[in-house]
């Protein structure tokens, strides 16, 4: 069963910290993706990627890096968490060079709560 | 940013009942997906339309290209408690084709 795995669901961390927010996928796919979750907004784009070590910024990038140092792994960072960063983190992956795929297959999600 | 904005923002309904909801958008698309959300997950995709005016089933769901190509409709019909979710309309949008997801609407089926 393929999959893009999130490694936690749910995190809660101090305003100020590093966080990390990992994600791993096992189909061999180019394109990675990470978006956040709220309420009233669906889904915004944060950062994505084509390829190894390249990365672009989505919609809402300010606050959050990216880095793609393997194919399979896409890690979001979040240099010094906020509270308005508290919010549900979606992965996604999909095949083909310029993202014309667009069967993404999404994580489980991770829940982050910065206090 | 674009935005794609779906309505209703919730439902809540009774079991055996139809649902429509819509999402239109102020710029063409030339691909118009929907995703459904089960509690917990990530979003999965139901169906994919290419062409306006478009129509497309998936066992009880049916889901319309619109001729505008500004908007897209998603029908279920005969609605059951595994129903229950966040859909969301998606399209790809500008240079890199990148997925734009719309705001979400929750249905919630009473048995």
């Amino acid at each position: 069963d393929v999959k893009v795995t999130q490694s936690s669901r749910y995190l809660v961390k101090r305003t100020g910290e590093k966080v990390f927010l990992e994600c791993v996928q096992d189909m061999d796919h180019e394109n990675m993706f990470w978006y956040r979750q709220d309420p009233g907004l669906g889904l915004r784009l944060i950062y994505f990627s084509y390829d190894v070590k390249m990365k672009e910024k989505g919609d809402i990038p300010e606050g959050y890096s990216v880095s793609r140092e393997k194919k399979e792994r896409f890690s979001l960072i979040l240099e010094s968490a906020s509270t308005n960063q508290t919010s549900m983190y979606l992965c996604a992956s999909s095949p083909g060079g310029q993202g014309r795929n667009y069967g993404y297959t999404f994580g489980s999600g991770t829940r982050l709560t910065v206090v | 940013g674009q935005q794609l904005n779906q309505s209703p923002q919730s439902m809540f309904i009774q079991e055996g009942e139809d649902v429509s909801m819509n999402c239109t958008s102020s710029s063409i698309f030339n691909t118009w997906l929907w995703y459904k959300q089960d509690p917990g997950e990530g979003p999965v995709l139901l169906i994919a339309l290419y062409k306006a005016g478009e129509l497309t089933s998936n066992g009880r769901l049916t889901a319309q290209f619109g001729i505008t190509r500004k908007d897209s409709f998603l029908n279920i019909s005969a609605s059951i408690p595994s129903d229950v979710g966040i859909y969301f309309c998606a399209g790809p949008h500008g240079a890199t084709n990148k997925l734009i997801f719309g705001t979400g609407t929750l249905l919630a089926v009473q048995p």
